[in-house]
């Protein structure tokens, strides 16, 4: 079965610092989403994206939260200046169609902010 | 808005035992159901998908059934593995909206 891969599996960083988490959808996708999990919570819709700009957003997505789709290829997840509270898994998905299919998640990105 | 309410866990259970995890929803119209497992260090994973009322989603001997006049999407299993253990989420989708989850159930299974 195709695969959404996402790099790296593990970012340690210090607080204020940026980070970019990686993830290759699968190719034939159409819609990308960016969840996280804060350990031991529930996993929560960040961000939606299609056609090459955002279509939805949580509240948690603020104005230090980015993303991207650089090359047709990757799409990206930029924390300009990550605070503590920002240490959760971080999975990205992928989805043919909007309605009633489902998500192919990655494996996830362990972020831990020091 | 729309959501999603798991039992809560963790749940454990001897080998062979019977699994029931309840999962309730509020939601306007009529959302489809899924229940993703996420195990240890991976990713979470499609596990059955229901997309109207009545309609049974099974896989791997997990079942669970649309039920509408109760609004719930309970998931079984007849008789659970170790190899079961898991993190199991209840979610629902909304015509043209986002995926909400529920805050997963753990289960460990003991041989």
């Amino acid at each position: 079965e195709p695969e959404v891969t996402q790099t790296p599996s593990h970012q340690v960083t210090q607080m204020g610092q940026e980070v970019i988490l990686r993830c290759v959808p699968i190719s034939n996708h159409l819609y990308f989403y960016w969840y996280r999990q804060i350990l031991g919570q529930k996993v929560e819709f960040l961000v939606s994206f299609y056609n090459n700009e955002i279509s939805e957003k949580s509240e948690i997505f603020d104005d230090q939260f980015s993303v991207e789709r650089p090359d047709g290829s990757n799409f990206t997840l930029k924390i300009r200046s990550t605070k503590l509270e920002d240490s959760a898994m971080y999975f990205c998905a992928s989805q043919t169609e909007a309605a009633n299919e489902k998500l192919f998640f990655g494996s996830g990105t362990q972020l831990s902010v020091l | 808005g729309d959501s999603v309410t798991q039992m809560e866990g963790p749940v454990t259970l001897s080998e062979e035992a019977f699994l029931t995890i309840n999962c309730t929803y509020t939601a306007t119209g009529y959302p489809s159901l899924f229940w993703y497992v996420q195990y240890p260090g991976e990713g979470l994973q499609l596990l059955l998908k229901a997309t109207k009322a009545d309609d049974k989603g099974s896989n791997k001997g997990f079942e669970a059934t649309y039920r509408k006049e109760t609004t719930s999407f309970h998931l079984e299993k007849g008789s659970v593995q170790v190899s079961d253990s898991a993190v199991y989420f209840c979610a629902l989708e909304n015509y043209g909206q986002n995926f909400v989850f529920g805050p997963g159930t753990r289960l460990s299974v003991l041989p």
